[in-house]
């Protein structure tokens, strides 16, 4: 069965930092782009990040360039999302997904992790 | 940048058909898929490649996508459809875009 499992959110203040895991399993990670989805509470869905199979291409919503890395490491199944200068509307839950793309390089995930929430506040 | 439109919300008896719709510039032109989710859940995917069911996914569920405007459509709506349900396409400019969601309520 294929699996994502997100981790370590939390609550931090204004300016500070949070990293975000997500571990995957049923199928070949190194094979597929990964990427972050977000939610605010009672909001709609936000991609924020993507990267390559091999880590070398990351793509970023502009909201959060300069202040996000996202990062993987295949041989743990693992997918990261470094998050600094977080800012109140940087709260939201945060999911991890597996990315498909068609010939023409649009893509679509499935599945999603269960989401870990991350809130920013005083 | 690139944005979709979906209205906010969507109302239908059970057992009978409904239409979700998703506009954006140039939409069809693109592929768009769709997700569904219910209170409290993650996103399901529904239809990718505008008209594409994945495994598991009903055949109620279909979709479609031409000119500027992408459809979901529900045929024979059940009470357990009742969730909130978003379009998201790729545009190279944006990236990946997702609409704002519409709310079916199946009453």
């Amino acid at each position: 069965e294929v699996q994502l499992v997100e981790s370590g959110g939390g609550l931090v203040q204004p300016g500070g930092s949070l990293r975000l895991s997500c571990a995957a399993s049923g199928f070949t990670f190194s094979n597929y782009y990964m990427t972050w989805v977000r939610q605010a509470p009672g909001k709609g869905l936000e991609w924020v990040a993507n990267i390559k199979q091999d880590g070398s291409e990351k793509y970023y919503v502009d909201s959060v360039k300069g202040r996000f890395t996202i990062s993987r490491d295949n041989a743990k199944n693992s997918l990261y999302l470094q998050m600094n200068s977080l800012r109140a509307e940087d709260t939201a839950v945060y999911y991890c997904a597996r990315e498909f793309t068609a010939v023409t390089a649009e893509g679509w995930f499935d599945p999603w992790g269960q989401g870990t929430l991350v809130t920013v506040s005083s | 940048s690139y944005e979709l439109t979906q209205p906010p919300s969507v109302s239908v008896s059970p057992g009978q058909t409904a239409s979700i719709t998703c506009s954006g510039d140039k939409l069809g032109d693109k592929y768009a898929c769709w997700y569904q989710q219910k209170p409290g859940q993650s996103p399901v995917l529904v239809i990718h490649e505008d008209s594409k069911r994945p495994s598991g996914i009903p055949e109620r569920f279909s979709g479609s996508n031409s000119g500027n405007t992408a459809t979901l459509t529900i045929t024979g709506t059940q009470a357990m459809d009742e969730a909130d349900y978003y379009c998201q396409a790729w545009d190279s400019s944006t990236a990946y875009v997702f609409g704002g969601g519409t709310k079916l309520t199946v009453l």
